[in-house]
């Protein structure tokens, strides 16, 4: 299933499926991203970051997309596990990454289901 | 990869009392660390930009009265809620990033930590 972005707080796939995960972001001046993965009582964990100068990076099962036309990121999560069940935030900021003071977006639920 | 500790993980007191919590990044050096305050099913709001031997910088609407932050080494910071109230009630997240050994952030990685969770009764 396919996020539409921050007015869908939650996502629910099946094991083994693609999950996509949506996030809009305001200020046209970032031009540092970041997904992280929280799991439940316990601090984000980093799990990807793209420059404005990228459209695409890929990592370990995951892919992030970057579309600064129209202020969008997205985190692919390939062959989703039960594990991947956390929720997901994208942060931003400016600076080209040497400025850490992140803006957090709202974040995104996902439940795999076994 | 570098480790940041909080302590206490959580912590339960009776309102009007003061609560410290500590941020230590354990393998490397963090001139900056950063305070969130997190309320339940919300995203991070950050709170404060905590400077390594200079004061802190507060974001807009936290009170600095409330929320003492000091930052007298490289790897702590705490952050002390005072005269707390049952509203101060929530997850508070620190983060770091590496400074490398000559003191300048050269890694460009942030670490966060596992939180610490508060109740005010």
């Amino acid at each position: 299933g396919e996020s539409v972005g921050l007015h869908l707080p939650t996502l629910s796939v099946q094991e083994g499926d693609n999950s996509i995960i949506n996030c809009a972001y305001s200020n046209s001046a970032s031009d540092y991203f970041i997904w992280y993965k929280q799991e439940s009582g316990k601090g984000p964990q980093f799990i990807i970051d793209i420059r404005s100068n990228m459209d695409k990076r890929q990592g370990q099962r995951v892919t992030v997309l970057l579309n600064k036309t129209v202020k969008h990121l997205s985190l692919q999560i390939a062959a989703t596990q039960p594990g991947d069940s956390a929720v997901y935030f994208c942060a931003e900021t400016q600076g080209g990454g040497s400025n850490y003071k992140l803006t957090f977006g709202k974040g995104t639920l996902l439940t795999v289901n076994p | 990869g570098a480790v940041v500790s909080q302590h206490p993980s959580w912590v339960i007191c009776k309102s009007g009392t003061s609560v410290k919590i500590e941020c230590r990044s354990l393998d490397f050096q963090a001139t900056t660390m950063f305070w969130y305050r997190q309320f339940p099913k919300q995203s991070l709001m950050l709170m404060a930009t905590s400077n390594e031997g200079s004061k802190a910088t507060y974001e807009q609407g936290v009170e600095k009265d409330k929320f003492l932050i000091n930052h007298a080494s490289l790897t702590l910071s705490t952050l002390t809620v005072t005269s707390a109230h049952p509203e101060d009630s929530s997850f508070y997240i620190c983060s770091a990033n590496d400074a490398g050994t000559s003191g300048r952030a050269t890694t460009g990685e942030l670490f966060f930590g596992e939180g610490s969770r508060l109740t005010v009764l």
